[in-house]
């Protein structure tokens, strides 16, 4: 069975830096790409980033390009998310997603529980 | 950027209706499009995928069509466990847009 465990998430303050894990396992993991997506609290989905299953590609959308930072770990089977310069509309739930896509996204498929990253003072 | 409209952004069917939900893209994305439930609560669950193909386990009342600019995601007898908003999302190139979800609700 297919698993991805997110943890990380946290309050910390508008400037801020946190860092997300996605802990995967049921599957091969450095046979698949993997994303990042958040829902703000009452909001709809937002892709924010892809890494490919060799790290060699990312991808960032334009509200998190120069201040997220995706990484991956294949003998840890682990997924990360590094936040910097966090702001309040940063405010979410983080889903780490399993990709079919090797080079770039192709469907997200199995999705985790998300955590939830909340930037206030 | 391609943005990607969905409409409606809420409906409202008996059980047993057909329902059609449109994601329409700014600009052409061939086939490249996927679907997405997320029931209240819960976690997103991939759909549809390349337009019209079912995610495996999905039930078949889901279907997909649309190439292009159109796209339609049809339940064809709508269930109570179908209460879920349901997003589109492009896949043909960064950034991997979802369209801003459909809620759907029963009559």
């Amino acid at each position: 069975e297919v698993q991805l465990v997110e943890s990380g998430g946290d309050l910390v303050q508008p400037g801020g830096s946190l860092r997300l894990s996605c802990a995967a396992s049921g599957f091969v993991f450095d046979r698949y790409g993997m994303d990042w997506v958040r829902q703000a609290p009452g909001k709809g989905l937002e892709w924010i980033s892809f890494i490919s299953s060799n790290s060699y590609t990312t991808y960032y959308a334009d509200s998190v390009e120069g201040r997220f930072i995706i990484s991956r770990d294949n003998a840890k089977n682990s997924l990360y998310l590094q936040m910097n310069s966090l702001r309040d509309g940063d405010t979410a739930v983080y889903y780490c997603a399993r990709d079919p896509g090797q080079i770039a996204v192709a469907r997200l498929d199995n999705w985790g529980q998300g955590t939830l990253v909340t930037v206030s003072s | 950027d391609i943005q990607m409209t969905q409409s409606p952004a809420s409906l409202s069917a008996s059980v047993g209706d057909r329902v059609t939900i449109t994601c329409r893209a700014s600009q052409g994305i061939s086939g490249y499009l996927a679907w997405y439930q997320q029931q209240p609560g819960k976690v997103p669950k991939l759909l549809m995928y390349a337009a019209s193909i079912l995610q495996s386990g999905v039930s078949s009342r889901f279907s997909g069509s649309g190439s292009g600019t159109d796209f339609t995601l049809t339940i064809s007898s709508l269930q109570p466990e179908d209460v879920a908003t349901y997003y589109c999302q492009k896949y043909d190139s960064s950034p991997f847009t979802f369209g801003g979800g459909t809620k759907v609700e029963i009559k």
